[in-house]
């Protein structure tokens, strides 16, 4: 399968607790992209990077969420002290951008999580 | 107010009906605009850009209203398969430097019934 990967599928944890969530873009794709969606609602735009630099972060990404990227290719997102508020799908996209083309966004399966 | 805003539905109609969408944007700025489609626990995925000048792929046809803000998605002869959730979603980049940050709807959920 040569789409986007994400692991876990679904993760469930006890507030408090910290946890990560890895996201594996189509290879040849710089741009790595992770946004959230709670039931009903559609995704929210959480941060993006460009190879290994974060580009943007929204607001929607408070102290307790960090991600990265260190090699340019799989990103990690971390949220520590997690709350039941951070119970949501943590999607991630990935996209070749070429200036002056367009590049569409392909989403991964999505990570579940709920914190207990 | 919410940047997209959606009706979210559901729309329940018959197979072989005409049904329509609608989106309101409020960031003027937007400059790129797309449908995609989700499917029940599933991710999202691209249905079609949405250009000014109106397009049309198969069954589904877009139109852009960038004075009232507003963009439209028609499916014809509606099938079972095309009972999903329809987002609306902006870029505030243009066409050809796209690729940051995607702002979505609430979506629109479709239910076509045999």
């Amino acid at each position: 399968d040569t789409g986007v990967s994400q692991d876990p599928r679904h993760k469930i944890t006890k507030r408090g607790q910290n946890v990560t969530f890895r996201c594996d873009p189509i290879s040849e794709h710089n741009r790595l992209y992770w946004y959230r969606q709670t039931l009903g609602q559609g995704p929210e735009f959480l941060t993006y990077f460009q190879n290994e630099a974060q580009l943007e972060k929204s607001r929607l990404l408070s102290d307790r969420f960090s991600a990265e990227r260190p090699k340019g290719s799989f990103s990690t997102l971390e949220i520590q002290r997690t709350e039941q508020g951070d119970s949501a799908m943590y999607l991630c996209a990935s996209s070749l951008y070429r200036k002056g083309s367009y590049n569409e966004q392909f989403f991964g399966p999505g990570t579940r999580l709920t914190v207990l | 107010r919410k940047e997209v805003e959606q009706d979210p539905g559901p729309f329940n109609v018959p197979e072989g009906a005409t049904v329509a969408f609608n989106c309101t944007y409020s960031n003027s700025a937007s400059q790129s605009f797309f449908w995609y489609r989700q499917d029940c626990r599933k991710e999202p995925k691209l249905l079609m850009s949405v250009y000014s000048s109106g397009n049309e792929d198969g069954r589904f046809t877009a139109q852009l209203n960038r004075a009232s803000q507003y963009i439209s998605l028609l499916i014809r002869d509606s099938k079972l398969s095309d009972s999903a959730t329809y987002l609306c979603v902006v870029n505030p980049a243009a066409y050809n430097n796209a690729g940051n940050m995607l702002t979505f709807g609430g979506g629109t959920r479709l239910m076509v019934k045999p």
